[in-house]
């Protein structure tokens, strides 16, 4: 167990439709980053937050967006839902932004777009 | 641009044999690199890193890497595999301006009894 949560687990949603995917980090930790793993794009980053400002942000659609709150939990907002938003997201929490502070990862979100 | 490519998405074993995952990068930038491990229906699990000093990383499950600067590689090694080896492993580099993780694709590594 990574300390890191994720919510909900799976998420079966229709097209059009918009989800909130949740992160809360590990105790302590100030960033959070969020990756997608599909089959076709393998595992890619979408965007950081520290301390509730975004740092950088990676290859993330124009319909999808994040915060992350005072108490530090994040979350991801996919909007617009398309077929090939089916992926698996993960949440990754560091207690300072690089290394040495090593990422930890959560179970992930299973989403699938019908 | 930085980029990982894993030279070979699967790959199957027996048990109690060496093996190794291979992982080359590509970075106009000082890079760290990471190795993470995934079992089946598991988020990602560090197994080792390299940020800095000796090329020679050890990591959990018994698992070494060598970073080579010449190279341009990061290879996994393990000297004797166990059936719960079994599991997707992930490259990865940090560098830059930002910290994110860049991956490549996975390799599957399946040992079989």
């Amino acid at each position: 167990d990574s300390g890191v949560t994720q919510t909900p687990k799976h998420l079966i949603t229709a097209t059009g439709q918009r989800v909130t995917l949740r992160c809360s980090p590990r105790s302590g930790d100030l960033s959070v980053y969020w990756y997608q793993q599909s089959l076709d794009q393998g595992l890619q980053f979408l965007i950081q937050y520290y301390n509730g400002e975004e740092r950088a942000k990676g290859n993330i659609l124009e319909r999808f967006s994040a915060q992350q709150f005072p108490d530090l939990h994040s979350e991801l907002n996919l909007s617009s839902l398309e077929l090939g938003d089916s992926a698996l997201y993960f949440c990754a929490s560091s207690l300072r932004d690089g290394p040495p502070y090593e990422q930890y990862f959560g179970p992930g979100t299973r989403l699938t777009v019908t | 641009a930085q980029s990982v490519t894993q030279l070979d998405s699967q790959v199957p074993v027996f048990e109690e044999a060496p093996v190794e995952l291979r992982c080359n990068y590509s970075s106009s930038v000082s890079v760290y690199l990471f190795w993470y491990v995934q079992y089946p229906n598991q988020g990602l699990q560090l197994l080792l890193k390299y940020l800095s000093g000796s090329t020679l990383v050890k990591g959990i499950n018994g698992f070494e890497a060598e970073f080579n600067k010449s190279q341009t590689s990061f290879h996994l090694r393990k000297p004797s595999v166990h059936i719960s080896d079994t599991a997707e492993y992930f490259c990865a580099l940090s560098g830059g301006s930002n910290y994110k993780l860049t991956f490549g694709k996975g390799t599957l590594l399946t040992v079989n009894p």
